[in-house]
């Protein structure tokens, strides 16, 4: 039973650079949520996805933006990336009604 | 909103001592409660839930919890802590309904000593 995978593992980019990161859900589950982990802190909810809409968002700008597909698999975009958007950037997935997140490995973003 | 304290930011224990960390949240209603643990560098893994019923909660690991409606807490617990417990652990809260925002706490980084 494959679990949650994020591609690709590490990125770095450059100020005003746009960036995709990807996310499989656990085998079954059909929601998508992320979130962003910056050094030496929990992580912050970004939004979550299910049926291929976005159904919550946290307080982030409109420069991240999000996609689900029919394979229940998700992208997460950022726009104009700035310094302060390094961080560890987490995929949880789950199956609506159940409410426990399981969590990928990460994509970890550097900034220059 | 929902919210969530961990009052304590590091923590250091001997190998083969107990462990307690302590998490309290703010939630209008019956809280999600959940502890993940954090390798470096690693995503997170669930170490146990409580959604309702018996109040104490075993986990993987040797890893227990218990909620305590009174207090707005749900402290982690382990009686004999391992070399290899050495980690981050987040205290979160959620809520039911289909689309869960989870709310985690700043963590505790514990280190386990000789």
């Amino acid at each position: 039973d494959a679990g949650v995978t994020q591609s690709p593992t590490h990125l770095i980019k450059t100020r005003g650079q746009q960036v995709t990161l990807r996310c499989s859900p656990k085998s079954g589950h059909d929601t998508v949520s992320w979130y962003q982990q910056a050094l030496g802190q929990g992580p912050q909810f970004i939004f979550q996805y299910y049926e291929e809409e976005e159904r919550q968002r946290g307080n982030f700008p409109d420069r991240f933006s999000g996609h689900q597909f029919p394979n229940y698999s998700s992208e997460l975009n950022v726009n104009a990336l700035l310094l302060g958007d390094s961080a560890l950037y987490l995929c949880a997935s789950s199956l609506k009604g159940l409410d426990t997140q399981y969590f990928g490995p990460g994509t970890r973003l550097t900034v220059l | 909103a929902q919210s969530v304290t961990q009052p304590d930011i590091h923590i250091t224990v001997s190998e083969g001592a107990s462990l307690e960390l302590r998490c309290n949240y703010s939630y209008g209603a019956t809280p999600y409660l959940f502890w993940y643990v954090q390798s470096p560098g690693q995503g997170l893994q669930l170490l146990l839930k409580y959604f309702s019923g018996d109040t104490l909660v075993q986990g993987i690991k040797g890893f227990e919890a218990e909620f305590k409606r009174s207090q707005s807490s749900f402290n982690l617990r382990k009686p004999s802590v391992h070399w290899s417990d050495a980690a981050e652990y987040f205290c979160a809260v959620g809520y039911s309904g289909g689309y869960q925002k989870v709310t985690f706490g700043i963590g505790t980084k514990l280190q386990v000593i000789p």
